[in-house]
């Protein structure tokens, strides 16, 4: 098994460009999520499905789209990006749902983007 | 990335010694507890959780104590080796994705 895959692994975008992270996991798993991780800080969510065909919103999703329309695909998009969106991007998955019980979340190798 | 292990508190250890990396949570109502290995460059690595209705588990070469009553979180790995060189990271959750909380991290450099 690949685990879970992202591309690209850097990319640099102007101001108002827009763009897709590609996030892919091959371990059959319902739950994905993106999450940012900015230095400093914790990772913060951005958005997460519990299945394909749902999403919802996470702590930051402003200026982000996700879809699900499989369940091993989970692509996020970058509407028209800021420099305040200069962050790493992971993706994860997970057999789970992470609620009051045990789970395991496998996160990709991330996207380091830089936005100018 | 490099640039997320800057500004990071770090512990220095010499190879062969134990480990200590603490952490904070702020919510008393979190149940469930990670902690995660972030190698540079790389993505999150699970390492071993615990329930908030025990104080203590034990995997191989770790040990994470949980502390309700001051709301604290420890990691302890054994016989520190080099390739233990990384950040080293909480989650506290509380009940669904949008009640999970990540910490900042600890930087811990194995000396050889």
């Amino acid at each position: 098994n690949a685990g879970v895959t992202q591309t690209p692994k850097f990319q640099v975008l102007k101001t108002g460009q827009s763009m897709t992270l590609q996030c892919a996991q091959d371990m059959n798993h319902e739950y994905m999520s993106w999450y940012r991780q900015d230095p400093g800080m914790g990772l913060r969510l951005i958005h997460y499905s519990v299945g394909a065909g749902i999403t919802d919103q996470g702590e930051v999703p402003n200026g982000y789209n996700v879809s699900r329309s499989t369940t091993e695909d989970f692509p996020l998009r970058l509407l028209s990006a800021a420099p305040s969106q200069t962050s790493v991007y992971f993706c994860a998955s997970s057999p789970e749902y992470p609620g009051t019980g045990a789970y395991e979340q496998y996160f990709g190798p991330g996207t380091r983007l830089t936005v100018t | 990335g490099e640039s997320v292990g800057l500004h990071l508190p770090t512990l220095s250890v010499q190879e062969g010694d134990n480990s200590i990396i603490n952490c904070a949570y702020s919510n008393s109502a979190s149940d469930y507890f990670i902690w995660y290995k972030q190698e540079s460059g790389k993505g999150p690595q699970f390492i071993i959780d615990i329930r908030s209705n025990m104080d203590k588990r034990q995997g191989q070469r770790v040990t994470v104590l949980l502390n309700k009553t001051v709301k604290h979180l420890s990691l302890q790995i054994a016989a520190t080796q080099p390739g233990d060189s990384a950040v080293y990271f909480c989650a506290e959750n509380s009940g669904g994705y949008q009640k999970v909380t990540f910490g900042t991290g600890t930087k811990l450099q194995v000396i050889p």
